[in-house]
């Protein structure tokens, strides 16, 4: 299984909404990511947990707050968005720094509309 | 971050080979230069990656420059599937992080 699982596909919500996004993988990655890609541009990497603890922040706002319940999930929680928050949020896994080749696999992506 | 600079599009016909470049003037000793590629609404996937030696593998090669300061995806027959986004990126060998940059869009044409 090379699967990284992503739900909800789609996602709308107002902005005073709580939601969450999450993730799922069982390849035994024990480090995981959030990126966000707006249209037409690359994806930027927001968060990076190794061994369930958050190891980057790129200085993400507060209203976008991750968790890592354990090394096969990760979640990212919503609160209180903007419209300019909208974009689609991609997972992704990967083994340790200096195990395997270090590939990232990535999940489809949940798009995000925030009214 | 060493920065990598990519044309922002290129064009190929189907069945030809492609060779898409990539400066890293500013690479270290201890980055790897990985690319990956993004097909429209998808993830990105990882394409291949490499130190100082060429790599080939069952969906490209790369080839790097002796003096690592460039190197070259080559795809080496194209089909309409092989359009997408490509990124070159340089990764710490010991770091988690992967930080994109623009890429290049690759249009290939029957």
């Amino acid at each position: 299984d090379t699967e990284v699982t992503q739900t909800p596909k789609h996602l709308v919500m107002g902005m005073t909404n709580k939601k969450s996004l999450k993730c799922e993988q069982h390849m035994g990655h024990r480090a995981m990511y959030w990126y966000k890609q707006k249209a037409k541009k690359p994806p930027e990497l927001m968060f990076v947990y190794s061994y369930e603890k958050l190891s980057i922040n790129e200085s993400v706002p507060s209203r976008f707050s991750p968790e890592c319940p354990n090394s096969s999930l990760l979640n990212l929680h919503l609160h209180a968005l903007q419209p300019e928050d909208s974009a689609l949020y991609l997972c992704a896994s990967s083994q340790e720094p200096g195990r395997g080749t270090g590939e990232l696999f990535f999940g489809e992506g949940s798009r995000l509309t925030v009214l | 971050d060493a920065k990598t600079t990519q044309p922002n599009s290129m064009e190929s016909n189907e069945e030809e080979p492609v060779h898409l470049p990539c400066n890293h003037s500013t690479i270290s000793g201890t980055d790897y230069i990985h690319w990956y590629r993004q097909l429209p609404s998808q993830g990105p996937e990882y394409v291949i990656h490499g130190l100082t030696s060429n790599v080939n593998n069952r969906m490209a090669s790369l080839a790097i420059a002796e003096d690592r300061k460039s190197s070259t995806l080559i795809l080496h027959r194209a089909t309409l599937r092989d359009a997408a986004v490509y990124y070159c990126i340089l990764r710490v060998v010991s770091g988690y992080a992967l930080n994109f940059g623009k890429g290049t869009s690759l249009l290939v044409t029957p």
